[in-house]
């Protein structure tokens, strides 16, 4: 099993649409976990930081499930500026991040 | 969060030959780490740069391939040798961020092909 898992989607959706992304992990220790945006030919940007239960930034809400092992990120009011690759990263200690293969949105007029 | 600046951004070198990356970031960082992201893949980490000391290489890199140097807080170059078209990549280096070390910021990426 891998250590971080992503559905790669594509996820086709209309702008105004609400889509939802999951993100699995292996490691039950794994304390910190994070959502990259990684625009095409460009380097991945941090989106959010999971610490704890979840994160909200305006449009953007992650989320944390211990018990399943599994972080989500739900965009509301998708844009066309939202279409890009969502990276998953797990923190796993010894300083090491761990990335998901991403998930590409793709958001329609 | 800092500056980060690589260069070269993009390269075409023929096989057998090696390149040299270099990362420059605009403060002082404590941790600077070397990625590759292979055409469609996601980002893997190929070793960690420690200042003042070896570099700490993840399975499956050795230092002959990737030799990397860190000479002070703010530097880091990592050098791709005797290529083959198989090290056709992207290459980044990250800082960890100076409160939350855990979280890390991506330089602009080196854009290799190998011929």
């Amino acid at each position: 099993r891998k250590e971080v898992e992503q559905d790669p989607g594509p996820f086709n959706v209309p702008e105004g649409a609400t889509v939802a992304f999951n993100c699995t992990y292996s490691n039950s220790a794994s304390q910190s976990f994070f959502w990259y945006r990684q625009d095409c030919r460009k380097e991945p940007k941090l989106l959010m930081s999971v610490y704890s239960s979840g994160n909200e930034d305006g449009r953007f809400t992650a989320q944390l499930n211990r018990a399943s092992q599994y972080i989500s990120l739900l965009i509301r009011d998708s844009k066309l500026s939202d279409s890009a690759t969502y990276l998953c990263a797990v923190f796993t200690g010894f300083q090491k991040l761990v990335f998901g293969t991403g998930t590409r949105l793709l958001v329609s007029p | 969060s800092a500056v980060i600046s690589q260069k070269p951004s993009r390269d075409i070198c023929q096989r057998g030959t090696s390149l040299t990356i270099q990362c420059q970031v605009d403060s002082q960082v404590t941790m600077m780490f070397w990625y590759r992201q292979q055409p469609g893949q996601s980002l893997t980490l190929i070793a960690t740069a420690n200042q003042g000391s070896e570099a700490t290489y993840e399975s499956g890199f050795v230092i002959d391939k990737f030799p990397i140097s860190r000479p002070n807080l703010t530097f880091s170059t990592l050098t791709v040798s005797n290529m083959s078209p198989e090290d056709s990549s992207i290459y980044l280096c990250s800082v960890a961020g100076t409160g939350a070390t855990e979280t890390q910021y991506f330089g602009p990426g080196t854009r290799l092909l190998v011929l």
